[in-house]
């Protein structure tokens, strides 16, 4: 399996623009996580979607962040419109969700600069 | 709101001597999964446990989960160099089924060969 799968994998954006992050989550999982990696604030849940539903998306910062996932093989987390402190690492993640306790895969992240 | 935290938040050590992290909830957790992260890389997976005092080993890692469920530790025993990167815990969000994770607040480790 090729693992979890983020694109693009660096990102250098101008404040304003809009940006958009793709995941694609490994084969058969029914979870799919976003986070985002700061030095200041850790790793932090942005939101999460089971079976393609959002199920939880408090950690979404406001509301210039907005978050899909249209089939169980693909989701979009988009910034419209990005500032500098989006500038981040944003992680993807996904799990079985079969099992009462499952670990995550993460996928390489994709490394935001905004100007 | 729930809060996992670890410390030390930084760790330096000479190759060989042995490194300690600890992670404590504000919250029982009914388990704790650990990961690492290199530098530059993706946290992955290592480990979770489940039961009250348990204590499980990967070669030169040892975890333990606390009596209370709601601390833990990983020791790593004569540490290398492929040891460096950052540790987290992470346990179930309070109020949230097992899959939402809150993660801890790591412990980046360096090694001075």
């Amino acid at each position: 399996d090729a693992g979890v799968i983020q694109s693009p994998r660096h990102e250098v954006t101008e404040m304003g623009q809009e940006v958009t992050l793709r995941c694609k989550p490994i084969s058969g999982h029914d979870y799919l996580f976003w986070y985002r990696q700061t030095m200041m604030r850790g790793l932090e849940l942005l939101i999460y979607f089971n079976n393609n539903v959002p199920i939880d998306d408090s950690g979404m910062p406001e509301d210039r962040f907005s978050a899909k996932m249209p089939n169980a093989s693909f989701s979009t987390l988009k910034i419209q419109p990005s500032e500098p402190r989006d500038s981040a690492v944003y992680f993807c993640a996904s799990s079985l969700g079969r099992r009462e306790i499952d670990e995550q895969y993460f996928g390489p992240g994709t490394r935001l600069t905004v100007t | 709101g729930q809060q996992v935290m670890q410390i030390p938040q930084y760790q330096h050590v000479q190759e060989g001597e042995d490194f300690t992290t600890y992670c404590n909830s504000s919250t029982t957790l009914s388990n704790i999964q650990w990961y690492k992260q290199r530098p530059g890389g993706h946290p992955v997976f290592l480990i979770q446990l489940v039961k009250s005092g348990e204590v499980k080993k990967q070669k030169r890692l040892t975890f333990q989960f606390g009596e209370a469920k709601k601390n833990s530790s990983l020791h790593i025993t004569a540490t290398q160099t492929t040891d460096v990167g950052t540790y987290f815990c992470a346990g179930p969000a309070f109020n949230f089924g097992n899959e939402k994770l809150t993660f801890g607040t790591g412990t980046r480790l360096t090694i001075i060969p």
